[in-house]
């Protein structure tokens, strides 16, 4: 069945440095979501890429979406105490079924 | 509703009880998904539906794990028998449309099998 990898599972950065978190999926996808998850909380969407090489950007956070739509990339520039959390992202193939990954948790020293 | 609501929020049950965890989406949602959390992973897909027929139900761990959406509506996740590794947080999320949208996310039942 579908699966799809995140890594690293954790990362523990400097403020003020980037983080970059990578996904990959075992099968092409329609399309990957991004969700971020603050502690205690739970997952809150951020982004959904659809096209083949797709890039977006808010603010500080750049989403890539691979040439083979089997994986994709959130980069957050500059990271801030706002940032930490756990990021997933969250693949649909040809269904409305959505696969998440294990999640990036971030953490990030002032 | 405004949000995705979902009761009890904790749920503590003895070995071998059943329970039940309610999903309340947001209102008009074509689909709701059921997903269980450990802690420290992501959400692990369990199953979903469009409206009130169950699409996929491939992630449910076992024949214990039930699920229905009789009016399309509200949902109920049933664990029959339960057993201490049943364990965890379970989340449910629903979409407006039945492709190509957010998920949203209730807050969740933390159930406890002692």
């Amino acid at each position: 069945g579908q699966q799809v990898m995140q890594i690293p599972q954790y990362q523990h950065v400097q403020e003020g440095e980037d983080f970059t978190t990578y996904c990959n999926s075992s099968t092409t996808l329609s399309n990957i979501q991004w969700y971020k998850q603050r502690p205690g909380g739970h997952p809150v969407f951020l982004i959904q890429l659809v096209k083949s090489g797709e890039v977006k950007k808010q603010k500080r956070l750049t989403f890539q979406f691979g040439e083979a739509k089997k994986n994709s990339s959130l980069h957050i520039t500059a990271t801030q105490t706002t940032d930490v959390g756990t990021y997933f992202c969250a693949g649909q193939g040809g269904s409305e079924k959505l696969v998440f990954g294990k999640g990036t948790k971030l953490t990030v020293n002032p | 509703g405004a949000g995705v609501s979902q009761s009890p929020r904790y749920k503590v049950t003895k070995r071998g009880q059943d329970v039940a965890l309610r999903c309340d989406p947001i209102s008009g949602h074509v689909s709701l998904y059921w997903y269980r959390q450990a802690l420290g992973q992501g959400p692990e897909f369990l199953t979903y539906f469009n409206y009130e027929a169950q699409q996929d139900k491939s992630g449910l761990p076992n024949d214990r794990f039930s699920a229905e959406r009789p009016e399309g509506s509200i949902s109920t996740l049933t664990i029959q028998r339960t057993e201490q590794r049943d364990s965890a947080m379970y989340r449910c999320a629903s979409r407006g449309d039945r492709a190509n949208t957010e998920a949203f996310f209730g807050q969740g039942t933390r159930l406890t099998v002692v």
